[in-house]
């Protein structure tokens, strides 16, 4: 099976800074890479897919890179609806893997 | 608008069972591939489970294989598993998730329902 590790495993921001976070596949998954966005209590939200594609309605401050085995997701400008856990997933094989995830505090 | 609404979750002793479903409306339920993920309390997500839309294809992660069985009801626009032989690791928020089109990714999805396995 193909493991995601996501880094780093929780991330201090203020509102504003850019943020980057890392997500490497063990094998390489071309550009099949979603990002999701999960608040306390809530379930996960689509943001990106095949890397770089930005979901309907998600703000342009988001946006992924990437190809092969290693891929980012950049918040441009943090603003404070942003403070949640952030999780990447292969979607190149049924299996599916999520990475462990990337909790963005406040600082 | 797309809508999932999962419902079954409960308390239930080690070596049970019980059965998950997820009402979904908002699409043309049959065309898409469904799955069912789960997340233990505090930990991360994994991905458990998922079925094509004709019901014809289903895949399992190895943690639970043999254990879960995923279903869906297409004329009533219902998705399933059943799940057999409980243990305490299988305690966590279920989701079911609608995929997209052609690829693994999991587009909506509900907003959980909990599974306690304890004695």
């Amino acid at each position: 099976d193909i493991q995601m590790t996501q880094s780093p495993s929780t991330l201090s921001a203020s509102v504003g800074d850019r943020v980057t976070i890392t997500c490497r596949a063990s094998q390489s998954i071309s550009n099949s890479l979603a990002w999701y966005q999960q608040k306390p209590g809530k379930a996960p939200k689509l943001l990106i897919y095949k890397a770089s594609s930005l979901e309907s309605g998600v703000p342009s401050r988001f946006s992924g890179s990437g190809s092969g085995t290693e891929f980012t997701l950049t918040i441009s400008s943090l603003q404070p609806d942003d403070f949640a856990t952030y999780y990447c997933q292969q979607h190149s094989t049924s299996s599916r893997t999520f990475g462990q995830g990337t909790k963005v505090e406040i600082k | 608008e797309v809508r999932l609404l999962e419902s079954g979750g409960g308390l239930v002793q080690p070596g049970g069972s019980l059965r998950l479903s997820c009402a979904a409306s908002g699409f043309n339920f049959n065309s898409y591939t469904m799955s069912w993920v789960r997340q233990a309390p505090g930990k991360g997500l994994e991905w458990v489970s998922a079925i094509s839309g004709s019901g014809g294809s289903t895949n399992y992660a190895d943690s639970v294989k043999g254990r879960f069985t995923i279903s869906r009801d297409n004329s009533k626009n219902t998705l399933y598993v059943q799940m057999d032989s409980l243990r305490a690791e299988d305690t966590a928020v279920y989701y079911c998730a609608k995929g997209v089109s052609g690829a693994y990714v999991l587009h909506y999805w509900g907003q959980g329902t909990l599974v306690t396995v304890s004695s």
